[in-house]
Formats: C-alpha cells, structure tokens, sequence
C-alpha cells in the first residue's frame, strides 16, 4: 500500500546544530507540504513543493530550508536549531492543487 | 490578511449528545476541506465540500457548505467516544492553492 512515512519519530538536538526532517511518500503525488503543530498556533506552512526541483515558502519559514530533488523526498532542513523551532512537524502530500492531504506520523523535535 | 476563525475552541459532550464546530472565512471559498485528528496521531483528511449550500453526510457526521461560500459547519450525531480529537476546517489560500488550517475545535467525550 502506497504511504507517507517521516522519521525520525522523534528527535532531541541542541541549539546551533543542523538538523534535518526527512520525508518519503509512495503516493507518486507531485504535491509535497511541511507543517509545524504547536499549541495555540494549530498548523504552519513552512515550505512546500508542486514537484521535482519545485520549492516555495510558506508563512513560517525563516531558519527552514527544503530540497526536491524526486517525487518521493522532500526532507526538511534546520539550518541553525533554535529553541522557538522545538515543535512538532508533520509532512503532507497531495495528487493536485485541490486534493485533501495525506499526512504522515510526524517529528516531535525537541531543541536543547 | 486571510483569516480562518473555528469556533468553539473546545468542547465538552456526554456521550449520546450532539457536536457542532464552525469554520468561517473573511474571503468567498472556492472549497474548504474538514480533517480529524486523533489525541497524539496525525490530521486525517475527511471531506471536501466545493459548492454552495452543499451538505455531504458520512455516518453520524453531516458537513455542510454555506450558501455564500464564507463558512462551513460540521455536525456530529449522537457523539461516540471514538469521536475524541481535533477537528480542523482547511481552506484555500486567498490567490494562490495553499492550504491554510483553521486553530481547531477540540472535542472531549465522556462515557
């Protein structure tokens, strides 16, 4: 069956160091999205992408950064972890511009 | 800028009884779309709704599309236990296909 997985599950780093998300999906969908889940916030557009070597950036993307170099990744890049950037980030993929979204289990992160 | 109000925040229900969460936009909608996620899981896509007026019924919960395309509303019958999580309204940003999500209203179920 065709899936969206991210790992890790979960994640603890230290402030300063790179981080990355990754995130693979078998849907062969073209649309690829990265969100943030924090409490009060409900959920962020960090980046997004309508296909291969395809980026853009979403509302909340200072100190993120994404690459689509295939359908199947789009891994999520923290350049400099922050403590504001502890979250939990979940992964998206849609078949079309008008498509619900399937998303995968999520990354807790936690920033130190 | 575009704003998507979800009301109310939380909501506390005996089970058997009946759950409403309203989703409204400052903008006409070319469609809104409804997820549910589960304590700890991640958002699971419902339903689209694209026209006015539209209502789409699944089981016991009963979407529905406002007539001028700025609001819609889900409505859950005789509440389950099963039925505890967040549920998000998702529309379209203003000009461009993004989806923006709605804060969530927060359903709690006692036996």
């Amino acid at each position: 069956d065709a899936e969206i997985t991210q790992s890790p599950r979960h994640k603890i780093t230290e402030t300063g160091r790179q981080v990355t998300l990754a995130c693979h999906q078998t849907w062969n969908h073209n649309n690829m999205f990265w969100y943030r889940q924090d409490l009060g916030h409900g959920l962020r557009l960090i980046h997004y992408s309508y296909g291969v070597h395809d980026t853009n950036k979403g509302e909340v993307s200072d100190g993120y950064s994404v690459s689509r170099s295939n359908t199947e990744d789009l891994p999520l890049t923290l350049e400099s972890a922050a403590s504001s950037q502890t979250s939990v980030y979940f992964c998206a993929s849609a078949p079309g511009r008008a498509s619900g979204y399937t998303f995968g289990s999520g990354t807790r992160l936690t920033v130190v | 800028g575009q704003q998507v109000m979800q009301i109310p925040q939380y909501q506390h229900v005996q089970e058997g009884e009946d759950f409403t969460t309203y989703c409204n936009s400052s903008t006409t909608l070319s469609n809104i779309q409804w997820y549910k996620q589960r304590p700890g899981g991640h958002p699971v896509f419902l339903i689209q709704l694209v026209k006015s007026g539209e209502v789409k019924k699944q089981k016991r919960l009963t979407f529905q599309f406002g007539e001028a395309k700025k609001n819609s509303s889900l409505h859950i019958t005789a509440t389950q236990t099963t039925d505890v999580g967040t549920y998000f309204c998702a529309v379209p940003s203003y000009n461009t296909d993004k989806l923006i999500f709605g804060t969530g209203t927060r359903l709690q179920v006692f036996p």
